[in-house]
């Protein structure tokens, strides 16, 4: 079962456009919502987190929204540059339990693979 | 100040064999975390350690473990190798463990397996 869906899956955006990403979750029990992004050849970098008693929060381009109530949250990227070209992931924090005991580490989407054309 | 290391940058195992993957948190950092990314089932936590002591686990089986030493250095083992244990394996590290903080990722072990 994917604890956290995100979409698109890949998304191509002008320069100077918006890039949206959004993401849903299930599990009440995260209470941490992070972004990560990743280039080729690289980890993934933190590039902004909320937590779910704020609805948004804004660093530079970089926005988060969040919906308590509908479980979603989403990424706003404005002015996107070839730069933001990457792969981003969404993830939360909270206990997510399996068969057998349980884990408190980021569970992460699929990615969004997030072309910026020129 | 120096990223997170993991040694070595790439791997080629056979199946049936085991593997051992280093990694070098941020100096101060006393928690190192474990993740493999794939391509189908993208990232996945593995394990946390917190001075020297397995504080959180994923849903791997028992043939992935870990342990991390008096300097905050982790490794990660993979006994009995498979095939779908080809995979990018990333370490974080933080300070304080706590998760909700900032994780520092490393650049990752690719990992395959033939």
């Amino acid at each position: 079962q994917q604890q956290v869906k995100q979409s698109p899956q890949s998304l191509i955006v002008q320069k100077g456009g918006i890039s949206i990403i959004n993401c849903a979750y299930e599990n009440t029990a995260f209470d941490y919502f992070p972004w990560y992004q990743q280039f080729p050849g690289k980890g993934p970098a933190l590039l902004i987190a909320i937590r779910p008693d704020v609805s948004e929060k804004k660093e530079g381009r970089f926005t988060i929204s969040f919906n308590k109530s509908a479980k979603q949250f989403s990424l706003h990227i404005m002015d996107s540059q070839p730069g933001d070209s990457a792969t981003y992931f969404c993830a939360a924090i909270g206990l997510v339990p399996y068969s057998g005991g349980g884990a408190d580490g980021l569970t992460f989407g699929k990615g969004t693979h997030l072309i910026i054309q020129p | 100040k120096a990223g997170v290391t993991q040694t070595p940058r790439y791997l080629i195992k056979t199946r049936g064999q085991q593997v051992t993957l280093s990694c070098s948190p941020i100096s101060g950092h006393r928690s190192v975390s474990w993740y493999q990314q794939t391509p189908g089932q993208g990232l996945q936590f593995l394990f946390e350690y917190f001075s020297e002591t397995q504080r959180n686990k994923g849903n791997f089986p028992g043939r992935f473990s870990g342990r991390q030493f008096s300097n905050s250095r982790s490794e990660m083992n993979v006994s009995t190798l498979e095939l779908g244990d080809s995979a990018l394996y990333l370490c974080a590290s933080s300070l304080a463990g706590t998760s909700r903080e900032k994780l520092f990722f490393g650049s990752g072990t690719q990992l395959s397996v033939l």
